[in-house]
């Protein structure tokens, strides 16, 4: 079985300041995975991935994700908030190997404020 | 480069009504979608197909149906349309079954059924 946690439903940043959002998961073996992003009325859009190698994925955006094995998480970071980074973000996770179905956590919503 | 494309955008039906969701992509993709998503809950699969003619159903299928007679095409057919139903609806696709690779959304049907 999989299963992502995204333990904040909302995170509130100043626009300039660092921001995390968080996600933890659950498999039985090697992780895939991903982030992605949602603007209002919009479908979701793939920022980033970890498969294997460097801790540290960088992709669109600015954004950044560090993968840690033994915490099991996947937080998602950008050094310095936009406003229009404003927007609800998901983490997925899929079993490296095993089914092509992945797990969605229940989204985060990100807010930046001017 | 339209990648999936869901018609119609929104849609209100009456109790009891039917109708289909279609959805397309161009991107020669051999894996298709169909999730939904209600206010913080996330995304719950519905049905999803790995080619044409191949379908299976989702975490919660009870009450639609799908076909996948081309590989640009999943419709998604809702027979007895119920007020539980009224949903955001999207679309997915993937190039194929190996677990890194991303999905790709459309941009939503916007159901409300009453």
């Amino acid at each position: 079985a999989q299963s992502v946690a995204q333990p904040e439903d909302q995170v509130n940043v100043a626009e300039g300041n660092p921001l995390t959002v968080k996600c933890t998961y659950s498999v039985s073996g090697n992780p895939y995975l991903f982030w992605y992003v949602q603007y209002p009325n919009r479908g979701l859009q793939f920022l980033l991935k970890y498969i294997t190698g460097d801790n540290l994925v960088k992709g669109s955006y600015g954004f950044e994700a560090e993968f840690n094995k033994s915490q099991t998480s996947f937080h998602l970071k950008k050094p310095s908030a936009l406003v229009s980074d404003s927007a609800l973000y998901f983490c997925a996770v899929r079993l490296s190997g095993g089914s092509y179905i992945p797990t969605f956590g229940r989204g985060t919503s990100l807010i930046v404020h001017p | 480069n339209a990648g999936v494309t869901q018609t119609p955008k929104f849609r209100i039906l009456k109790i009891g009504q039917s109708m289909t969701l279609q959805c397309a992509q161009d991107m020669n993709h051999n894996y298709m979608y169909w999730y939904r998503q209600d206010p913080g809950m996330g995304l719950k699969l519905i049905y999803y197909s790995v080619g044409a003619g191949i379908t299976d159903k989702g975490e919660v299928p009870n009450g639609y149906n799908v076909s996948r007679s081309t590989t640009e095409d999943f419709p998604l057919r809702l027979e007895l349309a119920a007020p539980s139903q009224t949903s955001v609806y999207f679309c997915a696709s993937s190039y194929d079954g190996a677990s890194n690779q991303p999905q790709h959304f459309g941009d939503g049907t916007r159901l409300s059924i009453l």
